[in-house]
């Protein structure tokens, strides 16, 4: 059984950087068929998929139109985790920032972590 | 507003069969797959439907969905109050450099 445990701090001060992990049980971050991904959900935005880190003899990283300047996703195979960094957040990127796997089956996410909401206030 | 169009609600009572359209376009819907997800209240979306119409173990058999064209829709036939729920389809958008999009939801009431 797959699970995913994040951490993280529920508060970030605009213009900083938000930063969560992403601990993994039961696969691989370096596993070659599957994904890892974040998602926010917010009542403004709605589900918003962030991006995702994925090996193939390489690590690969995509992003959304809509972070994707301001977004890093990085692997930590020493520790069976991964990390999403954030750059120069305002109040609009408070939300529930979700960690998920991308299964190898038409990219259905399976498992999602628990979630953390996270702030961003003064 | 999402690119993929859901309703924002839904509802039936028990036993009866309730229907969610999930609709795109030829770049998302119309070339990718859908996939649903059930959120019940409070924690974390869990994966319903795959490949448009595939349910994954443990999902029941009353769960069923289909696709047409840049259309998908999700059945639930015998409706039971803890289906009560919100649920979301999603898909890859090929003008979105392949991001991928959800709809913005549909919340069902089991009355």
């Amino acid at each position: 059984q797959v699970t995913l445990q994040q951490s993280g701090p529920g508060l970030v001060k605009p213009s900083q950087t938000l930063s969560l992990t992403c601990a993994i049980s039961g696969d691989s971050v370096s596993s070659t068929s599957v994904a890892w991904n974040w998602i926010r959900q917010s009542p403004s935005r709605g589900l918003e998929w962030l991006g995702r880190t994925y090996y193939r003899s390489k690590w690969y990283n995509d992003y959304g139109v809509s972070v994707k300047s301001r977004m890093t996703i990085n692997p930590d195979t020493s520790k069976n985790q991964f990390s999403l960094q954030l750059n120069s957040v305002t109040p609009e990127d408070t939300a529930l920032y979700y960690c998920v796997r991308e299964r190898p089956l038409g990219g259905a996410f399976d498992p999602w972590g628990q979630g953390t909401l996270v702030t961003v206030s003064a | 507003q999402s690119v993929l169009t859901q309703p924002p609600s839904a509802s039936g009572t028990p036993g009866q069969r309730v229907t969610i359209s999930c609709s795109g376009s030829n770049s998302n819907i119309g070339s990718n797959t859908v996939t649903w997800y059930q959120q019940l209240p409070g924690t974390a979306p869990k994966l319903l439907i795959y490949s448009n119409d595939q349910r994954p173990s443990g999902v029941p058999a009353r769960f069923s969905a289909s696709l047409s064209g840049t259309s998908a829709s999700l059945a639930i036939s015998g409706l039971q109050p803890e289906d009560e729920a919100d649920y979301y389809c999603a898909s890859r958008d090929d003008s979105l450099n392949g991001d991928v999009l959800f709809g913005g939801g549909t919340k069902l009431t089991v009355l």
